[in-house]
């Protein structure tokens, strides 16, 4: 059974890089699927911020594309997010999920975790 | 980028009632490539529907998927308790970027 695991800072500096780390047990990230990342500001919706193949390659939101970079890391079997240039508008739960394709549905997601950008 | 519109924002029913949730696309959504998720508060999305109508694995059969085009339903045929909780959707068949609608809760009348 596949399940995903969020781990990050809590807290980051305005202005500052978020780094997110999500990572994966029960499957190979390098063998096949896309590997995504969705937040949720409080009490908010949901947004998709962008997925990663197996390969590597990247499909990001145009929204947030100029900050966002997404990367594999196959020898801990984890996939990361950072976003560059953060303000209080990117404090949210930061989710990592599975698609079968960049075209897809998430299942399943990790339980997630809260960054908070403040000073 | 197709938005989606989720009516209504909060749906007031009782246990044992049937629960009609809408979703509106503001274009078409390619070959039915719209899902459901529900999220219980403090919890990450499950995912309920995908592909319109197909159930997700270890989903009750009182949740069905229909629609297509831009008019999409999620039906809860009889409320439990533990049903009373945020639906979102979300398109997948235009991307990026994939979206999601605003969400509709469901509380007990």
């Amino acid at each position: 059974q596949v399940q995903l695991q969020e781990s990050g800072p809590g807290l980051v500096k305005p202005s500052e890089t978020l780094s997110v780390t999500c990572s994966v047990s029960g499957y190979s990230i390098s063998r096949s699927y896309f590997w995504v990342w969705i937040r949720q500001p409080p009490g908010k919706g949901l947004e998709w911020m962008g997925s990663i193949n197996h390969n590597g390659n990247t499909y990001y939101n145009p929204s947030l594309k100029s900050r966002v970079t997404m990367s594999l890391d196959a020898s801990k079997n984890q996939f990361s997010l950072r976003l560059r240039s953060v303000t209080a508008a990117d404090t949210a739960v930061y989710y990592c999920a599975r698609a079968d394709d960049y075209k897809g549905w998430f299942d399943p997601w990790g339980q997630g975790t809260l960054v908070t950008v403040s000073s | 980028e197709i938005v989606l519109t989720q009516s209504p924002g909060t749906l007031s029913l009782s246990p044992g009632e049937r629960a009609t949730l809408s979703c509106r696309a503001s274009q078409s959504v390619s070959s039915s490539y719209l899902a459901w998720y529900q999220q219980k508060p403090g919890q990450a999305p499950r995912l309920l529907i995908y592909g319109a109508s197909s159930r997700a694995t270890g989903i009750p059969d009182r949740f069905s998927g229909s629609g297509s085009g831009t008019d999409f339903t999620l039906t809860i045929s009889r409320l439990e308790p533990e049903d009373f909780v945020v639906y979102y959707c979300q398109q997948y068949g235009s991307s990026p970027p994939i979206t999601f609608g605003q969400g509709t809760r469901l509380e007990i009348k």
